[in-house]
């Protein structure tokens, strides 16, 4: 594998369901992002983990829950989700410390909450 | 607050020139960034810059006006491959949170 995966590609769930996305980066970064992507609004950053601890969270609602246990591997743990929720997640990573620390996606999870 | 505006929709024909420009307004700024997103993927890094002034990479170029709050993305000869959503993002700080546009769709025609 190469680059940043996320699985899985597509979740279709209920109000009332438990899962969870999964996003590994096998660039050797230093920090992990969370982005919420709807239609025809602009990418919402969710979470940031730099160093494996949580440096962001922008006022993100309880039922989105992230777990960063490693540097390679970023969670979201999603629960009593409301319609609204569905969009596309998108898990990033960058090396802080660069001048141009560009952040690299994942291809992203589509949701969709019933 | 913090904004930034980039139109919407811009059509073009194959071969042509495209300019998409980019306005921000940030409490922090430690450069401009613009990604391309192809419909249904990730969306891929084109260019940084930090300092003013014009950034070519092959067929695309990117400006950067730091008193103004201003830069584009300039497409050159254009391919159809091109189409996609090109996304604006100012970083806000050292570490690297980015500020995202809502993106501006291309769609090129032959």
């Amino acid at each position: 594998e190469t680059g940043v995966t996320q699985t899985p590609r597509h979740l279709v769930m209920g109000m009332t369901n438990k899962k969870s996305l999964k996003c590994e980066q096998h660039l050797g970064h230093n920090a992990m992002y969370w982005y919420k992507q709807s239609a025809k609004k602009p990418l919402e950053l969710m979470f940031v983990y730099s160093l494996e601890e949580r440096v962001e969270n922008n006022s993100v609602p309880s039922r989105f829950s992230p777990e960063c246990p490693n540097s390679s591997h970023l969670f979201l743990h999603l629960h009593t989700l409301q319609p609204e929720d569905s969009a596309l997640y998108l898990c990033a990573s960058s090396q802080e410390g660069r001048r141009n620390n560009e952040q690299f996606f994942g291809p992203g999870t589509r949701l969709t909450v019933l | 607050g913090q904004n930034i505006d980039q139109p919407t929709e811009m059509t073009a024909t194959e071969g042509a020139i495209v300019q998409i420009n980019c306005t921000y307004q940030t409490s922090g700024f430690n450069g401009l960034f613009w990604y391309q997103q192809h419909a249904g993927e990730a969306p891929t890094f084109l260019s940084y810059n930090v300092l003013d002034g014009l950034e070519e990479k092959g067929r695309f170029s990117s400006f950067l006006s730091r008193s103004k709050g201003y830069s584009y993305l300039l497409l050159k000869e254009l391919q159809m491959k091109d189409s996609a959503s090109y996304l604006c993002a100012a970083s806000t700080d050292s570490w690297g949170k980015l500020q995202f546009g809502a993106g501006t769709q291309v769609v090129v025609t032959p």
